[in-house]
């Protein structure tokens, strides 16, 4: 069975500029989160789908973070324009049922550097 | 407001036993994770607790005490590829979402 997957595993980008990054679910879950960890920190929640369905995005810092997951499969989180602040690395993972969310299976991550 | 509170580092001697302790508050509680993320790789599930007690895997256990906010995460018969940071998570309520600590470093020394 494949894990989780995400793309790039890197970027590099300039202030102002816009980037997308993916993630691939495990086939047949349906919750998917997004993550970020600046160094040092905390592993910080930015949003969570049901399905194709936003059940949280209280963590998402601003309007500048857009996060899709059309059909319920993979889904995107699309930083425009992207600021200093941003950079970090952005971890998606997916668990199967809402009741199993203790027990989620992390993607190795997208490093987002902006410079 | 909600946090989980974790030693930053910890250091211990190959072959030996370790202890990372970890305390939170936060609005709700379903129960205590524990993630393991080595050096450029992905936080990985290690254990769970909704109730109180031990709960033994392998060479990992964990525990947890509902009535203190307080878990820990035992290692035993420690090796080198132990080496990892080491993340507590909540599962603070019937939504689903889980909170992260900042992570314990684990240094193994030969």
């Amino acid at each position: 069975e494949a894990g989780v997957t995400q793309f790039p595993s890197h970027s590099v980008i300039e202030k102002g500029q816009t980037v997308t990054l993916r993630c691939d679910p495990i086939s047949g879950h349906d919750n998917l989160y997004w993550y970020r960890r600046v160094m040092g920190k905390e592993i910080k929640f930015l949003l969570h789908f049901v399905k194709e369905s936003k059940q949280d995005e209280s963590g998402m810092p601003n309007n500048r973070f857009l996060a899709e997951r059309t059909g319920g499969t993979y889904s995107t989180l699309k930083v425009q324009p992207a600021e200093l602040e941003d950079s970090g690395v952005y971890f998606c993972a997916s668990s199967l049922t809402s009741e199993s969310s203790y027990e989620q299976y992390f993607g190795p991550g997208t490093r987002l550097t902006v410079t | 407001g909600q946090s989980l509170e974790q030693p930053s580092e910890v250091t211990a001697v190959e072959g030996a036993i370790v202890q990372i302790n970890c305390t939170y508050q936060t609005s709700g509680f379903y129960g205590l994770s524990w993630y393991q993320q080595h050096d450029g790789g992905a936080p990985t599930f290690l254990s769970y607790n909704a109730l109180d007690g031990l709960e033994e895997t392998g060479r990992f256990s964990s525990f947890l005490s509902r009535s203190d906010s307080y878990g820990y995460l035992l290692l035993q018969e420690l090796q080198m590829k132990d080496s990892a940071s080491y993340f507590c998570a909540v599962r603070d309520g019937r939504d689903d979402k889980i909170i992260f600590g900042k992570g314990t470093r684990l240094h193994i020394l030969p």
